[in-house]
């Protein structure tokens, strides 16, 4: 069973780009929860959707950040227009349930770097 | 709202002593508390969950506390080895059902 894909691993935009990325949940798994972490920071929520559906987007930027999770294919974050404030290591994890003794399966990161 | 407080700064430990890092939460009574090591340049790793009705849960050489009056969980990692070095992160859903993190302690073993 493969852990969870992030992909691409280090992505660069230009500002006024759109970055778009990619999380496969593992197998089996319908929650998915996004954070950006910044150096020297802790992980921040964004966002957290299941199947077809955002549950809670309470940490994320109302404006340019979006994301969503298809019945089909990965969940996708995406952040139009970037700026270099949104250069940050955002992180994908998934769970096979929702509940608080619910551990937490993580990607690897994309690390976005606006230029 | 709820908060988690790590000690932020860096706790440095001889190879063989034991370290203990400390997860301190507010405004919340979490029914389950969980702790996370992160390594540079890779995504968390689960790696102990302990319960409120729990006052203490181990795993091989990590064993964590979890005080509900104190409002705080204490991590320890005895016999550390430099392979220990990292960033230990503390995490608990909140009421709004997310699972929301401390900055993490970063600990370094130094041989």
């Amino acid at each position: 069973n493969a852990g969870v894909m992030q992909n691409p691993r280090h992505l660069v935009r230009r500002r006024g780009q759109e970055a778009r990325l990619r999380c496969s949940p593992m197998k089996g798994h319908s929650h998915v929860y996004w954070y950006r972490q910044l150096p020297e920071e802790g992980l921040k929520f964004m966002v957290y959707l299941q199947k077809e559906n955002i549950i809670d987007e309470s940490g994320m930027p109302k404006e340019r950040f979006s994301a969503e999770f298809p019945k089909e294919g990965p969940s996708i974050l995406r952040i139009q227009q970037v700026v270099r404030g949104d250069s940050a290591a955002y992180f994908c994890a998934s769970s096979p349930v929702q509940g608080p003794d619910t551990e937490a399966f993580f990607g690897q990161g994309t690390r976005l770097t606006v230029v | 709202s709820q908060k988690i407080e790590q000690n932020s700064e860096a706790l440095n430990i001889q190879e063989g002593k034991t370290a203990t890092l400390t997860c301190n939460y507010t405004n919340y009574s979490p029914a389950y508390l969980q702790w996370y090591r992160q390594d540079p340049g890779r995504g968390p790793v689960f790696l102990l969950l302990i319960r409120e009705n729990e006052k203490e849960k181990r795993k091989e050489r990590l064993k964590v506390t979890f005080d509900t009056t104190l409002k705080q969980s204490l991590f320890h990692i005895t016999a550390s080895q430099p392979a220990d070095s990292a960033t230990y992160l503390c995490a608990l859903y909140n009421q709004g059902g997310k699972l929301i993190f401390g900055q993490g302690t970063e600990l370094s073993v130094k041989p």
